[in-house]
């Protein structure tokens, strides 16, 4: 298994740009999280997904967009990229019942710097 | 709302020392608590855990962690630690009714020196 992977590893944007962040897993976990990790900050939660077609907001939604078409895939998006986006995004998956719900597993991260 | 808050931002420590990184947590409820590990440019990945049972948890790498429900603490403890455990180290809480949320403290860079 490959785990939960992220794609693309790393970017530079332009102020203004427009980009796509694909994360995918393939353990058949209902729900799936993107967090931005920011020094001294620790994650923060950006959006999340407890299934297929269903997404909600968490700590700090601005300027980000999600979409979960498919089980294993959750799309994170930013229509026009500011340099308060400079980041590292992880995204993480889990079980959707029981205890297994509370243990996330996590990408390998997408650095994303915006100039 | 929660917050988790790691005391120490930074820890350095002898290699075969003892190490002990701190974590607050600031909730009403019952709350699951956890430890995860970030090594250098990868992603995180969970050290230990406490649903409920036991108030000491062990990970498999010789870490424990003891929850401390009067004193809102779960406090990472490693008896001897080794260069290899270089890391920075989250903690970070989900309450049981909002299984979906990690709120996570801001992170102890643990770094063993030879």
């Amino acid at each position: 298994n490959a785990g939960v992977t992220q794609t693309p590893k790393f970017r530079v944007l332009k102020t203004g740009q427009s980009m796509t962040l694909l994360c995918a897993q393939d353990m058949n976990h209902e729900y799936m999280y993107w967090y931005r990790q920011d020094p001294g900050m620790g994650l923060r939660l950006i959006h999340y997904s407890v299934g297929e077609g269903t997404t909600a907001k968490g700590e700090v939604p601005d300027g980000y967009n999600v979409s979960r078409l498919k089980k294993q895939n959750f799309l994170l998006g930013l229509e026009s990229a500011a340099p308060s986006q400079t980041s590292v995004y992880f995204c993480a998956s889990s079980y959707g019942t029981g205890q297994g719900l509370y243990e996330q597993y996590f990408g390998p991260g997408t650095r994303l710097t915006v100039t | 709302a929660q917050s988790v808050t790691q005391l120490d931002s930074q820890v350095p420590v002898f290699e075969e020392a003892p190490v002990e990184l701190r974590c607050n947590y600031s909730s009403s409820v019952s709350v699951y608590l956890f430890w995860y590990v970030q090594y250098p440019n990868q992603g995180l990945q969970l050290l230990l855990k406490y649903l409920s049972g036991s108030t000491l948890v062990e990970s498999i790498n010789g870490f424990e962690a003891e929850f401390n429900k009067s004193q809102t603490s779960f406090h990472l403890r490693k008896p001897s630690v080794h260069i290899s455990d270089t890391a920075e180290y989250f903690c970070a809480v989900s309450d049981l009714g909002s299984a979906r949320q990690l709120t996570f403290g801001s992170g102890t860079q643990l770094t063993v020196l030879p």
